[in-house]
């Protein structure tokens, strides 16, 4: 089973700041499945990033993912007081017992 | 315009039962995998079950022999039927669907409904 380990676990940050988020992988994550959703309170998850570095429809490109292998992240240019949220990594492929979640980085306003 | 609508949650002693329906709307069900994740009260996301275009199922061991996933195409409608409920079932369960129709991969989840919350009493 492959494990996701997300970093930081809180990052607070301004807006117009640049924010990285970390995803690790104990294993390496077949042909890049790996997504990234955004959370907010009382919300459902919604689609930022799949294939590691695709935006899914409508998010703004100041969202951007890259990564390989193990390593993955999540970037998000210049912040918006919108994007203040938890954001999740998201391991999928061949079967559904490879669903994996990461346990999430909270986003907060400095 | 793609929709999903969970209903059903509630608050019910341990060991009893509750079914989720999940109504879709705006795609054709039968081509999508779906999928039930559930969230815990201040906890991250965990996978529940996922149902293939074909019927095919699949369950984290957390919930096996105890819940089952169905759904009915003709209905638009996805289900999780929960039995012999535990305190640690206790969460939000959103239903969800997969990003690509039949690519043979259980793709990420482009599309969730708003959440159902069920509160398991001991």
């Amino acid at each position: 089973e492959v494990v996701l380990t997300q970093s930081p676990g809180t990052l607070s940050l301004s807006p117009g700041e640049r924010a990285t988020l970390s995803c690790r992988a104990s294993q390496t994550v077949s042909s890049n499945y790996l997504a990234w959703y955004q959370q907010k309170p009382g919300q459902a998850p919604r689609l930022l990033i799949y294939g590691a570095s695709s935006r899914a429809t409508g998010i703004p490109d100041r969202f951007s993912g890259s990564g390989s292998g193990t390593d993955f992240t999540l970037t998000i240019s210049r912040l918006e007081p919108e994007d203040f949220a938890v954001y999740y990594c998201h391991q999928y492929g061949r079967s559904p017992e490879m669903f994996t979640f990461g346990q999430g980085t909270k986003l907060e306003i400095k | 315009e793609v929709q999903l609508l969970e209903s059903g949650g509630g608050l019910v002693q341990s060991g009893g039962s509750l079914r989720l329906p999940c109504a879709a709307s705006g795609f054709t069900l039968s081509n999508y995998a779906m999928t039930w994740v559930r969230q815990a009260p201040g906890k991250g996301l965990e996978w529940v079950a996922s149902i293939g275009g074909g019927g095919d199922t699949h369950y984290s061991d957390s919930v096996k022999g105890r819940f089952t996933i169905s759904r009915d195409n003709s209905k638009n409608m996805l289900y999780l039927q929960m039995s012999s409920l535990r305190a640690e079932d206790t969460a939000v369960y959103f239903c969800a669907k997969d990003g690509h129709p039949g690519n043979g991969v259980w793709d990420y989840f482009d599309y969730w409904g708003q959440g159902t919350l069920v509160t398991v009493s001991s």
